[in-house]
């Protein structure tokens, strides 16, 4: 059975410092790569994707992919109050698929 | 983005009753969408997979007769709660890709069932 493990958290860190979130997946073909915010009682949002090994930068977002160790990351810099969510992890195998997610790491930031 | 659009927000209705949600993308055409489940402090689950002018694909322990799908168009797929029970009460989201080859899932705000 295909699987995504998080940390479940809460992750807490104060305003202004790097936030580090993990995902780990079984499934070995798996191709694309995100990562949702979801706030409490709202929809996941779409914050970040990554498709190939290394890093990929958008803002004070970068994500990571290890594809040989299974691993994906996201670092969240110079953290805000309004960055504490739940950051929910999801992979996709093969194109068209729906995606699996994992259960979340809850990020709380204090100011 | 591309956007999803969902409706109702949130519904409350008695135990036995039937509730439809709808889900469409306003700006562009979704061969297929996924609806969701999601229990409170728990992730998505994946309910089932609707594909446009065919039968949905349900997931194992997901009953397709209690809950039907229907995508009768190509901007339009609806989930139907037949029945419903208070075990039903969840969060539920649709979601969709923009086109055949993209890779990004954008979900709808959401339906909040609650089943008295």
């Amino acid at each position: 059975q295909k699987e995504v493990e998080q940390n479940s958290g809460p992750l807490s860190v104060p305003e202004g410092a790097i936030a580090s979130l993990n995902c780990t997946y079984s499934d070995r073909v798996s191709q694309s790569f995100f990562w949702y915010r979801q706030y409490s009682g709202k929809s996941p949002e779409l914050i970040m994707s990554i498709y190939s090994n290394g890093d990929k930068e958008d803002g004070r977002f970068t994500a990571q992919l290890n594809k040989a160790s299974q691993y994906v990351s996201l670092l969240i810099r110079d953290s805000q109050p309004s960055d504490s969510a739940t950051y929910l992890c999801a992979v996709n195998g093969q194109a068209g698929t729906a995606l699996i997610f994992g259960k979340g790491t809850t990020l709380s930031v204090s100011s | 983005g591309a956007v999803v659009s969902q409706h109702p927000s949130w519904v409350i209705c008695k135990s036995g009753t039937s509730v439809k949600i709808e889900c469409r993308s306003l700006d562009f055409q979704a061969t297929t969408m996924f609806w969701y489940r999601q229990f409170p402090k728990q992730s998505l689950m994946l309910m089932a997979t609707s594909n446009e002018g065919s039968k949905a694909t349900y997931e194992q322990g997901v009953e397709k007769d209690k809950f039907l799908i229907n995508h009768a168009s190509l901007t339009l797929s609806t989930l139907t709660v037949t029945s419903a029970h208070p075990e039903d009460s969840s969060f539920y989201i649709c979601s969709a890709r923009e086109g055949a080859g993209g890779r990004e899932l954008f979900f709808g705000e959401g339906s909040r069932l609650t089943v008295l």
